[in-house]
């Protein structure tokens, strides 16, 4: 059974950084893309990029280039998403998800990381 | 502003078919396959229907999709409570070199 766990859910300061994990099962982790997906409250689904487990080829959505920095560690399995420092307008949720072989499908998601920037 | 462009809304009843639509480019729909996913209230986004018109294992026939040109639209027949939900397409866009969003429509069961 395929599975993406995430990590659990955070509360920061804004200017802290932080770093958020996806940890696949059930399937080759190394053979497929792995999505990041952002929802503000409220608000609707925003991609932020894909990366390649096999051989971290990452691209990202022109709205979170150099905002974010997504990473994976095959050897483990697991999937990065990660902040050098945090804004207010960071909270939200983050979701990764498995992607398909048809058209950038996102075939398997994770359940989120709820991730709250507060003063 | 989303680049793929969705109903906010759409009212229906049990039984009754729906169809939401998403409206969007050459460089999207017009040129990649379209997905949709289904959000169910407080919970994460579910793929509903891939390459425009396939349903992945497990998802009832009573779920349909269809393009044409740089539309789409998902059609829910036989309509049930359960499925009360917000529905968001998303396709691949040539342009900005990765996947754009619909704004997601959200379907109210009458």
């Amino acid at each position: 059974e395929v599975q993406l766990v995430q990590s659990g859910a955070e509360v920061k300061k804004p200017g802290e950084s932080l770093k958020i994990s996806c940890k696949g099962s059930g399937y080759s982790f190394t053979s497929y893309w792995i999505g990041w997906v952002r929802q503000m409250p409220g608000k609707g689904l925003e991609w932020m990029g894909i990366i390649y487990p096999g051989d971290s080829d990452t691209r990202y959505s022109p709205s979170f280039q150099g905002q974010v920095t997504m990473s994976a560690d095959k050897s483990i399995s697991t999937a990065y998403l990660q902040w050098s420092s945090l804004k207010a307008s960071d909270t939200a949720m983050y979701y990764c998800a498995k992607q398909g072989v048809s058209g950038y499908e996102l075939d398997y998601w994770g359940q989120g990381t709820l991730v709250t920037v507060s003063s | 502003q989303s680049v793929l462009t969705q109903p906010p809304s759409a009212p229906g009843t049990p039984g009754q078919r729906v169809t939401i639509s998403c409206s969007g480019s050459s460089s999207n729909i017009g040129s990649n396959p379209v997905n949709w996913y289904q959000q169910l209230p407080g919970t994460a986004p579910k793929l509903l229907i891939y390459s425009n018109n396939q349903r992945p294992s497990g998802v009832p026939d009573r779920f349909s999709g269809s393009k044409s040109g740089t539309s789409a639209s998902l059609a829910i027949s036989g309509l049930q409570s359960e499925d009360e939900a917000d529905y968001y397409c998303a396709a691949w866009d040539d342009s900005l070199n990765g996947v754009v969003f619909g704004g997601g429509t959200k379907l109210t069961v009458l």
